[in-house]
Parts: structure tokens; C-alpha cells; sequence
């Protein structure tokens, strides 16, 4: 149980085009989600915390305006980078609590989308 | 912010042999997680020890926590190529549900 899928797993753009990286939760509810972003051989840095039906809040320094999040249902966020640029190239990953649980639970991921901006 | 921080960043060994990663953190935390992640993929999680908790066990994972010293271990014991990935610990700070991670340990488990 507790399944995140996330699509595509990879994908190659040209630059100034935008990207829409889907996260769906198949088994189970999330009113939250969190994408992460990851560069070669270095740690996850949180970008933002996706909530169902609301706004999503952004970590500082990630632009809100170049990653759009919409959370519209219990089971689906989504990440889109709008004009993308080569420095966007990254891995991108999801992840969520099941519903009711918070910072007291595992949270689980998706396998990540690599994003290569030519 | 980073607020785990592992130590080794990498780690050699041999089948068999046990490893263990280190994993400091700055501030107060609810719990602390550790989680595996196999190269180009995911995270997977492994272990969630509480912050009033002192040692938890997972077949052949073990985590230690010592708040004290802002401190936790993970050792895997007799260890198999399989376990090759890197090892990310985690924390939730006080207040929060958001997850922040280490650095990494990188092992590689040699057949």
C-alpha cells in the first residue's frame, strides 16, 4: 500500500518550453503533498508543500511563478516548470503523507522525474 | 536548510561485513527518518525512530538516537550487494511536518 506514482519519469524539453510532472497517490489520500528537487550526487531540497484546494507554500528561493503546483484533488498535484532553462535540468521528486498523518509518519515517494533542458 | 548532516559521505565494503552511517542534526526534532535510495530513483522509507525513543530494530537495520548529542546511527548488518544505494537520514523539526534531509552516505557493497 501507500503507492506514488509519478509521471513522466523522465522527460528532454528545449528550452522556454514548460513542463507538467504529474504526482498521484494511487492507494491513498493525501492533502499533502511535497516536491523535492535533487541535483547529481547530492541531497533532496525541499521546493514546496502542495495543499489540497489551497495555495501551495514555496521554501525561500524557490520561484513561485516559475514552479507552478496545483494540488486540485485528494489524489493528484502537479508540477509545471514554465520556461524551462538548462540550469532547470534536475531530478524532481514527490512525495506525501497519507491522509491524517503528518510529521510523525514515513512519507512516500514517487521515482522522480529527470528533467534535461536542452 | 540541510539539517542532517551523515557521515561517511561514502562507504566501501565487503558482503558480509556490517555498515554503519552517522547523521547529525542541528535542532529539535519530533522524530527522526531514515530512508534509502537506490540510484535515479525514489526514496524508499526504512526506519522512523521518535525522539523519545533510543534504539529501533528492522530485520538487519538497527538505528540508534541520542538526542543529547544530536545524533543517530544506522548499521545494516551482514550486509549484500543489494543494500548498494545511497542512505539519506531525515529529520522533522519541532512544530513542522516538513522533511528535511542529509547529505547522503553512499555504500557499495562489494560481492
Amino acid at each position: 500500500g501507500a503507492v506514488v506514482s509519478q509521471h513522466p519519469s523522465w522527460v528532454i524539453c528545449k528550452s522556454g518550453t514548460s513542463v507538467k510532472i504529474e504526482c498521484r497517490s494511487l492507494d491513498f489520500q493525501a492533502t499533502t503533498m511535497f516536491w523535492y528537487r535533487q541535483f547529481p550526487k547530492q541531497s533532496l531540497m525541499l521546493m514546496a508543500t502542495s495543499n489540497e484546494g489551497s495555495k501551495a507554500t514555496y521554501e525561500q528561493g524557490v520561484e513561485k511563478d516559475k514552479f507552478l503546483i496545483n494540488h486540485a484533488s485528494l489524489t493528484l498535484s502537479t508540477l509545471t516548470v514554465t520556461s524551462a532553462h538548462p540550469e532547470d535540468s534536475s531530478f524532481y521528486i514527490c512525495s506525501a503523507h497519507l491522509a491524517g498523518q503528518r510529521g510523525n509518519s514515513p512519507l512516500h515517494f514517487g521515482n522522480g522525474t529527470r528533467l534535461t533542458v536542452t | 536548510s540541510q539539517q542532517g548532516e551523515e557521515d561517511p559521505q561514502a562507504l566501501s565494503i565487503q558482503e558480509g561485513e556490517n555498515a554503519t552511517m552517522n547523521c547529525s542534526y542541528k535542532t529539535s526534532i519530533n522524530n527522526l527518518q531514515w530512508y534509502r535510495q537506490n540510484s535515479g530513483r525514489g526514496l524508499v522509507h526504512l526506519i522512523l525512530i521518535r525522539s523519545n525513543e533510543r534504539e529501533k530494530h528492522s530485520g538487519r537495520l538497527r538505528v540508534t538516537l541520542d538526542t543529547s548529542k544530536k545524533s543517530s546511527s544506522l548499521l545494516i548488518t551482514a550486509s549484500r550487494a543489494a543494500d548498494t544505494a545511497s542512505y539519506f537520514c531525515a529529520t522533522v523539526q519541532g512544530g513542522s511536518e516538513k522533511l528535511v534531509f542529509g547529505k547522503g552516505t553512499k555504500l557499495t557493497v562489494n560481492p
